[in-house]
């Protein structure tokens, strides 16, 4: 079965600091992707990233960069110069198959970043 | 605004009595999913429909809920004899058919059984 474990349940930082938040999944796919979700207060999940198994390639965008190494089974997610408007909730997903529909949440991380 | 909408926002309700909670989707987006999210908790996935089609449904689904999407469009979750379990965030999102496509969510509806 999969799984998603973020180990992190919250993360207190001060405005500019760069952050880290851990994701390791586990799965039996070859096929898979992986996703993070933001969920500010107001609840609504919102899309980040999304990578399949086949691309470990880095990616940046904007403060946001992201480290994909299947050797560790891990999705990591770093934002850069944190900013007060960062403070959610940051979900890590996994779904299988190549179907890409359902997927499977870690527990969250709270991340707070304070002015 | 043309994102997943979900309605109502917030439901309290007594125990024993049912509910019934609508998710309207991105209008091209044929696939749509209900999750269930309680505190502290990510979301579990609950159910997905291909159009009007019910395609899954988890363990999670016990015999008092049931989905429907009659016409492809609209979806509704309705619980029947609600138990103060039932108590989370039921969440709907959408996404288009082909892979390599991501889900969008909506903002929710926070369900409280008394």
């Amino acid at each position: 079965a999969q799984k998603v474990t973020q180990a992190q349940t919250e993360i207190s930082v001060v405005e500019k600091e760069d952050v880290t938040l851990d994701c390791v999944y586990e799965t039996r796919d070859t096929t898979y992707y992986l996703f993070w979700y933001k969920q500010p207060p107001s609840g609504e999940l919102v899309f980040l990233i999304r990578r399949n198994s086949f691309d470990e390639q880095n990616e940046i965008s904007g403060r946001y960069s992201w480290n994909f190494q299947k050797s560790t089974s891990s999705f990591n997610f770093t934002i850069t110069a944190s900013q007060v408007v960062d403070s959610a909730v940051y979900f890590c997903a996994l779904s299988e198959g190549g179907s890409n529909y359902k997927l499977t949440f870690g527990k969250g991380t709270l991340l707070t970043v304070n002015p | 605004d043309t994102g997943v909408s979900q309605d109502p926002r917030h439901k309290i309700t007594k125990r024993g009595q049912n509910v019934t909670f609508r998710c309207d989707p991105i209008s091209e987006h044929n696939r749509l999913y209900w999750y269930r999210q309680t505190l502290g908790q990510g979301p579990e996935f609950l159910t997905y429909f291909q159009n009007e089609a019910q395609l899954e449904k988890s363990r999670l689904l016990s015999d008092r809920f049931s989905a429907e999407r009659p016409k492809g469009s609209f979806s509704t979750l309705e619980i029947q004899r609600t138990e103060q379990g039932d108590s989370a965030m039921y969440l709907c999102a959408s996404s288009r058919s082909r892979q390599n496509t991501e889900a969008f969510f909506g903002q929710g509806t926070r369900l409280t059984v008394v």
